[in-house]
């Protein structure tokens, strides 16, 4: 079975700094790894995908996430954060063999402080 | 782009109504999915039909229940609305590969049972 954990259901950084989300995830297999962006009032939009092509994964709106399979990890990141990206963001693992059943964190609201 | 569309935004129901959520998406995607969706729960999946007329249980089934009778339209049933059935419910589909397709998604329906 897969898992994934997010840490810190709220995150609040300044306008223009760096902005840091974790996951880390578990699988018994070679996972592929999602994160997902909500907007208020809205679904899931996709952020970017890891399916094993490159570690270093880039996304829409300047995000980035970097797999690390010693670590277990996927965490995002965004070099310097915009108001624009207030909102919640989740992290998602997939393995392959199955209906593509994904099963998500439990999100980590980000607030932008101006 | 995908398109999935969830027939409302919001609803209000009574308890012990029978309640049906709409879905439909314009992509001739073979999968389907309902989740919930609750702070500090992430989303939690329901069903999900891998194609017409087939459908499997999530995560949480219990009180729901689904129909696909045609390939874009997945509908999800409350038997016997309950007040813990109170929340955001997301409609998402994907191409069948094997797990590293992202899902689509539409905007939600927030349901409320009084």
């Amino acid at each position: 079975a897969q898992s994934v954990t997010q840490l810190g259901s709220h995150v609040s950084v300044s306008e223009g700094a760096l902005v840091l989300l974790r996951c880390n995830y578990s699988s018994s297999v070679p996972p592929y790894l999602f994160w997902y962006v909500q907007y208020p009032n809205q679904g899931l939009q996709l952020l970017l995908k890891y399916t094993s092509a490159a570690t270093l994964v880039k996304g829409i709106n300047g995000f980035e996430a970097e797999f690390k399979k010693s670590e277990t990890s996927f965490h995002l990141t965004k070099p310097s954060a915009h108001m624009s990206d207030a909102a919640e963001y989740f992290c998602a693992v997939s393995v392959a063999g199955g209906y593509q059943k994904v099963t998500f964190g439990i999100g980590t609201k980000l607030q932008v402080i101006p | 782009d995908v398109k999935v569309t969830q027939s409302s935004r919001y609803l209000v129901k009574r308890t012990g109504e029978k309640v049906f959520l709409e879905c439909v998406q314009d992509m001739d995607h073979e999968n389907m999915f309902w989740y919930r969706q609750d702070p500090g729960l992430g989303l939690r999946l329901i069903y999900f039909s891998y194609d017409v007329k087939m459908k499997e249980k999530g995560d949480i089934p219990e009180g729901y229940s689904v129909s696909r009778e045609k390939k874009e339209r997945f509908s999800l049933i409350l038997e016997s609305a309950s007040t813990n059935q109170t929340s955001m419910y997301l409609c998402a589909s994907s191409t069948p590969r094997v797990g590293d397709q992202p899902q689509h998604f539409g905007d939600g329906t927030r349901l409320s049972i009084l």
